[in-house]
Parts: structure tokens; sequence; C-alpha cells
């Protein structure tokens, strides 16, 4: 099993312009969940995914869409990057959605807004 | 949501134990006390789980008192390989509840 797999692991965009930041799992996980983590900040969770074909905000989801493909698929889209998007972005999963449930991590994207 | 409260960082040397303590002075009934482990450039890593009393697994043990306003997340004889920031979670198994990940506790561990 690769768990959970990232693309692209770096990315520098210009202002303005748009990508999208893909995760798969092969763990059949239900939820699935985006982050964002600052230099010397802990994570921030963006939007989250309790099952296929749903998607909730989490804290910080201004600038951002998802979309939940599949059950193995969650996708992050910047539709106009701003410099105050440059962060690492991680993708997880876990088997439900619940506070109490283990998350598993994907190796993270490094994306850079000029 | 629980707000959890753990030290900025700590020092240690090989072979020593670590003690790293959480306060979670508002935590729920139904909250479950989660520690994750986080290397630089990886994202983070599950190592124990706890709802009350003693858990240890081949990573670590967590003790939690019985008024769970706290919890102590227990490393023996640590390596250069545990420096990592760890994490104290707290959070309910009800759906809609996000998990919040604080600045966490930057272990360095030295020779």
């Amino acid at each position: 099993n690769a768990g959970v797999t990232q693309t692209p692991k770096f990315q520098v965009l210009k202002t303005g312009q748009s990508m999208t930041l893909q995760c798969a799992q092969d763990m059949n996980h239900n939820s699935m969940y985006w982050y964002r983590q600052d230099p010397g900040m802990g994570l921030r969770l963006i939007y989250y995914s309790a099952s296929e074909g749903t998607t909730d905000k989490g804290e910080v989801p201004n600038g951002y869409n998802v979309s939940r493909l599949n059950k193995r698929e969650f996708s992050l889209r910047l539709e106009s990057a701003a410099p105050s998007q440059t962060s690492v972005y991680f993708c997880a999963s876990s088997e439900d959605r619940a506070g109490g449930e283990t998350q598993y991590f994907g190796p993270g994207t490094r994306l850079l807004v000029l | 949501l629980a707000k959890t409260t753990q030290p900025i960082s700590m020092d240690s040397y090989e072979g020593q134990e670590v003690n790293i303590t959480c306060s979670h002075n508002n935590i729920a009934t139904n909250d479950y006390i989660t520690w994750y482990q986080q290397f630089p450039s990886q994202g983070p890593r599950f190592i124990i789980q706890g709802y009350k009393t003693k858990v240890t697994n081949e990573v670590a043990s967590l003790f939690i008192p019985a008024d769970r306003k706290s919890s102590t997340l227990s490393l023996p004889r640590v390596s250069l390989s545990d420096t990592a920031v760890y994490y104290c979670l707290v959070g309910d198994n009800q759906a809609g509840t996000a998990l919040i990940f604080g600045k966490g506790t930057t272990l360095s561990v030295s020779s």
C-alpha cells in the first residue's frame, strides 16, 4: 500500500495563476482532509470530506475549492493564487470522520506563490 | 473544542526518558487524546491515543490522570531520530468536529 500520495511535491506559481493539488489514498478510507502548514505553525484545516460526494469547510477555506472525485481522490484547487497561499499543503485520510480516529498524512506539497 | 497547551520546546540527550505534558482543562466527556509526531519536511504521523488511565505501545506511553485535564506522552530512551515536533490533540467522535493542531512541542535530542 502506498498510503496517501500527493502530487506535485513542489510548485512555483505566479500571483493570479491557478492550479490543482492532487491527493489519493489506497486505504479505502471514508474521510479525507486538506491542511496547510506555515513556518513555525501547526496544521490548519482547509476543507474536509466525510464521504464521497460531500465536502465541508474547515478553519481556513477562503481562496480554495475542493472536489471529492471518488472515494480515493480528493483535490484542492487554487483558482487565483496569492502570496499568502505560500505554504506546505498536506492531505490526510481516516477511516471515519471522527475526532478520535487516526489520520494518515501524505508527504506534502510545497507551494511558493510569487 | 478543547484547547490544548503544551511546551513550545524541550531538550534531551540520547538514552533519556522524555515526558511531554499537555493541558486540556476543557476536555469533554467524549473526547479522546491523540499524539502525533512530525519530522521536518514530512506529514504528521500518529503515535498514540487514549481515553483514560495508561496506554502503551511499541513507541510510547500515554498517561492520563483521572480528571483527564492533562496527559503526558512518555518516550523511553530517546535517540537522535526522535528529534521532531510532537502534537497533542483532543477531539470527540462526533462527525463535523475538526482536529486542531496547535504549534506542538519541538523536541531536540542531542548526543
